[in-house]
Order: structure tokens, then C-alpha cells, then sequence
């Protein structure tokens, strides 16, 4: 079974400060790299994704890096707002479904205003 | 916007039982799925399925099967409920490849 591990489990910021959510995989063949986005009683839903072919990815104040070599990802959350605490998932996929994920363990993000 | 519906928010229901829950999509997509959600665990495939009456097995199969006898709809079925299969149930579906999961609201199960 193909793993992702994530880090930190949990992680509490303040307003204005910068949510830092880490990624390692193991199967080189992974070529689609999302992050989703869940809130209280809701279903998980995609906030950002990227491919190998960069190194990063900026949308907004997110922004996912990612090191091939070192076969890890990472989402920044810059400017942290209250109303981005959220549970967020990390996923990889490769082939030709995106569908077919296998997700990290999760990170709860508290935002203090 | 694509809209995945589960059925059911919340089930209670006893050891040995038959569940089933059942999920609709609204957007013709060919790619169904169901997601199994525990804390410290994250999101774990259970089935999935490309088309109609087609399925496969994702990484947890062991005590459930699917049905999908129509392309919007995609049921899980627990044979015979047992407490460890207490948890969040998510269904999920894609169009063609390259385009996000969307899902639904999830159930959230309790075997007693």
C-alpha cells in the first residue's frame, strides 16, 4: 500500500502568520500532487494542486512547493486568516485517473484571530 | 457546481446488521468512490468504479461491496456491520481524468 505521510498532526497560528503543512510520498510514479480543504461537517473539497513539471504553485495566499528529488510538498498559507481553520488533506495520485487518491493523515489548522 | 448527495448524515446501527449507503451525483460523471475517514488516518479508498456495473477494489475492501447499477448512483453495502467499521463514509466522484474529486457531505456510521 502506497503511503503519504503528513506533518504536523495539528498546528495552531495566529492571525497573519504563515501555516507551514509538510508531505513525503514514496512511489516516483505519483504525478498529480493535491491538497484538499475540509471544514466541520463538510466534505473534503480541492484547494490546490500541482505536477512535477514545477517546483511551486501560487494561488492566492496559498502556495504548494514541491521537491521532486526529495520527494516531498508542502502548503503555505500565508497571511493565516481564523477563517482558514480547517482540516487539510495532502494526496497524491499517478496514471491516468486523478481520482483514485491515496491521502495523507491530515493536519488540523487552528488560526487565532 | 457538481453535487454529490449521501443519503443519510448520520446512522446508528447494530453489530451484524446490513447497511447500506447509498450516494447520487449530479453531474454524469463516469468516476465514483468511496472514501472511509478516520482521525490520524486520513482518508482511506475503499471502492471505487470507471463505469457502470464495473467496480474495483481500493485498500481497505475487507467487510464491504459496492453497487452501481446506475451512473449516478454508487452504494456501499456492509455485509455484516461490525464496530471497528464505525466511521465517516465519504462518496466522491470525477468526470474525466485530470479534473478534481468532488465530494459529498459524508455519513457518519456508528456500529453498536
Amino acid at each position: 500500500q502506497q503511503q503519504v505521510k503528513q506533518s504536523p498532526q495539528s498546528l495552531i497560528v495566529q492571525k497573519g502568520g504563515i501555516s507551514i503543512i509538510n508531505c513525503a510520498y514514496e512511489n516516483t510514479a505519483f504525478d498529480y500532487f493535491p491538497w484538499y480543504q475540509q471544514f466541520p461537517g463538510k466534505g473534503p473539497a480541492l484547494l490546490i494542486a500541482i505536477r512535477p513539471d514545477v517546483s511551486e504553485k501560487k494561488e492566492g495566499r496559498f502556495t504548494i512547493s514541491f521537491n521532486k528529488s526529495a520527494k516531498q510538498f508542502s502548503l503555505h498559507i500565508m497571511d493565516s486568516q481564523p477563517g482558514d481553520s480547517a482540516t487539510y488533506f495532502c494526496a497524491t495520485a499517478g496514471g491516468t485517473s486523478y481520482g483514485k487518491l491515496t491521502f495523507g493523515q491530515g493536519t488540523i489548522l487552528t488560526v487565532h484571530p | 457546481d457538481v453535487k454529490v448527495t449521501q443519503s443519510s448524515r448520520y446512522l446508528v446501527k447494530r453489530t451484524g446488521e446490513k447497511v447500506f449507503l447509498e450516494c447520487v451525483q449530479d453531474m454524469d460523471h463516469e468516476n465514483m468512490f468511496w472514501y472511509r475517514q478516520d482521525p490520524g488516518l486520513g482518508l482511506r479508498l475503499i471502492y471505487f468504479s470507471y463505469d457502470v456495473k464495473m467496480k474495483e477494489k481500493g485498500d481497505i475492501p475487507e467487510g464491504y461491496s459496492v453497487s452501481r447499477e446506475k451512473k449516478e448512483r454508487f452504494s456501499l453495502i456492509l455485509e455484516s456491520a461490525s464496530t471497528n467499521q464505525t466511521s465517516m463514509y465519504l462518496c466522491a466522484s470525477t468526470g474525466i481524468i485530470n479534473s478534481p474529486l468532488h465530494f459529498g457531505n459524508g455519513t457518519r456510521l456508528t456500529v453498536t
